[in-house]
């Protein structure tokens, strides 16, 4: 089954402890990205990657890191988190960057910092 | 730049009524245009989008949106809902690199 796969789906964590989120697809996409979801303000870009190796900062990158070393797997990092981190986090990926292809989504990683 | 807006963060509709739900965008560049549903604890799923051509623009589960340039609008409407409609609806759009998402209209359909 195509699909993207984020890891965990759920985490509370303490505040500046270095986490990491996972998200791996199987449709060979060459465009991934991660957003973060708040009330009332949408989803909100973070960090997207055009290919392996190639990646960009989006609306909201501060406070996060990531790395696309294969094409499948696109990891969100927090090396020091902080509670206006808590979120909910989706990664998505597109068969590329062209403005007019889909986007498949993620089931969610709600991150809660205290 | 661009910007999305929907009108109304909450709708709620009685079940076998029409729904209409807002978006507005504004853009300095030719753009393409999406409807995305959230339904509860789960991702986002494309619903409809709009590339070129007729400006209607249908989904398989009865919803249709209309592209209007001269208004700057993608409105998505339903003639008749289902409770199993309710859910988060997003109005997106790209004209680059990025997509840009709407803040979401949560539609809540009572029987």
């Amino acid at each position: 089954e195509a699909q993207v796969t984020q890891n965990p789906r759920y985490l509370i964590t303490v505040t500046g402890k270095k986490l990491t989120v996972t998200c791996s697809q199987n449709m060979n996409h060459e465009y991934m990205s991660w957003y973060r979801q708040d009330p009332g303000l949408g989803l909100r870009q973070i960090y997207y990657s055009m290919n392996v190796e190639v990646t960009d900062k989006g609306d909201v990158p501060e406070g996060y890191k990531v790395s696309r070393k294969e094409k499948r797997n696109f990891p969100l990092i927090l090396e020091s988190p902080s509670p206006n981190q808590t979120s909910l986090y989706f990664c998505a990926s597109s068969p590329s960057g062209d403005r007019g292809t889909e986007a498949f989504f993620g089931q969610g990683t709600r991150l809660t910092v205290v | 730049a661009q910007s999305v807006t929907q009108l109304d963060s909450q709708v709620p509709v009685f079940e076998e009524a029409p729904v209409e739900l807002r978006c507005n965008y504004s853009s300095s560049v030719s753009v393409y245009l999406f409807w995305y549903v959230q339904y509860p604890n789960q991702g986002l799923q494309l619903l409809l989008k709009y590339l070129s051509g007729s400006t209607l623009v249908e989904s398989i589960n009865g919803f249709e949106a209309e592209f209007n340039k001269s208004q700057t609008s993608f409105h998505l409407r339903k003639p008749s809902v289902h409770i199993s409609d309710t859910a988060e609806y997003f109005c997106a759009v790209n004209g680059g690199f990025k997509t840009i998402f709407g803040a979401g209209t949560r539609l809540f359909v009572k029987a």
